[in-house]
């Protein structure tokens, strides 16, 4: 069975700090995706990123990064540098390709960042 | 406006009336799907359309649920008979359906409270 784990409820970091926030799922599937999307104080879903299960390269997006490690079944989150706007809610996702386009969320992190 | 809209952004109905919500996905979108958020849980997937064709239902979507997309484009989610359970954010999501996922892209959900 599909399911993804953001064990991480709640973080609270300053301003400037760097912080990662941790994902790790669980799949039968040899090809799956893995989704990170960021749910700010307005309520609507932002897409981030799509990663799927062949392509196992770090990815960078300006304060950005993410760390997909197989052999750990992780998809780590880090932003850089965090800035006030960063924060959010922030939900780690999976898809099998044998269950077509739903997507399994996990319960997401609620990230504040202090001034 | 090009992105996927929902209305109406809230209602409240007392228990045991109809309600039916809208969503419009982004036009070139042919993949339709409808989400559930409860307080401080991820999206959890309903259902989804393949153009008019609902190719897949959850089993969270009872039979008091019902989901169409007439022609394709705007679809409708009814919920018969309303419990207080069904008190949620209904998040309706659109994307380029061919092949492997595609990133959904998400409305502004409609806020459901059932008194």
């Amino acid at each position: 069975a599909q399911k993804v784990t953001q064990a991480q409820t709640e973080i609270s970091v300053v301003e400037k700090e760097d912080v990662t926030l941790d994902c790790v799922y669980e799949t039968r599937d040899t090809t799956y995706y893995l989704f990170w999307y960021k749910q700010p104080p307005s309520g609507e879903l932002v897409f981030l990123i799509r990663r799927n299960s062949f392509d196992e390269q770090n990815e960078i997006s300006g304060r950005y990064s993410w760390n997909f490690q197989k052999s750990t079944s992780s998809f780590n989150f880090t932003i850089t540098a965090s800035q006030v706007v960063d924060s959010a809610v922030y939900f780690c996702a999976l898809s099998e390709e044998a269950e077509g386009d739903k997507i399994i969320f996990g319960k997401g992190t609620r990230l504040h960042i202090l001034p | 406006d090009t992105g996927v809209s929902q209305n109406p952004r809230h209602k409240i109905t007392k228990r045991g009336q109809n309600v039916t919500f809208r969503c419009d996905p982004i036009s070139e979108h042919n993949r339709l799907y409808w989400y559930r958020q409860t307080l401080g849980q991820g999206p959890e997937f309903l259902t989804y359309f393949q153009n008019e064709a609902q190719l897949e239902k959850s089993r969270l979507l009872s039979d008091r649920f019902s989901a169409e997309r007439p022609k394709g484009s705007f679809s409708t989610l009814e919920i018969q008979r309303t419990e207080q359970g069904d008190s949620a954010m209904y998040l309706c999501a659109s994307s380029l359906g061919t092949g492997s996922p595609h990133e959904q892209y998400f409305g502004p959900g409609t806020r459901l409270t059932v008194t």
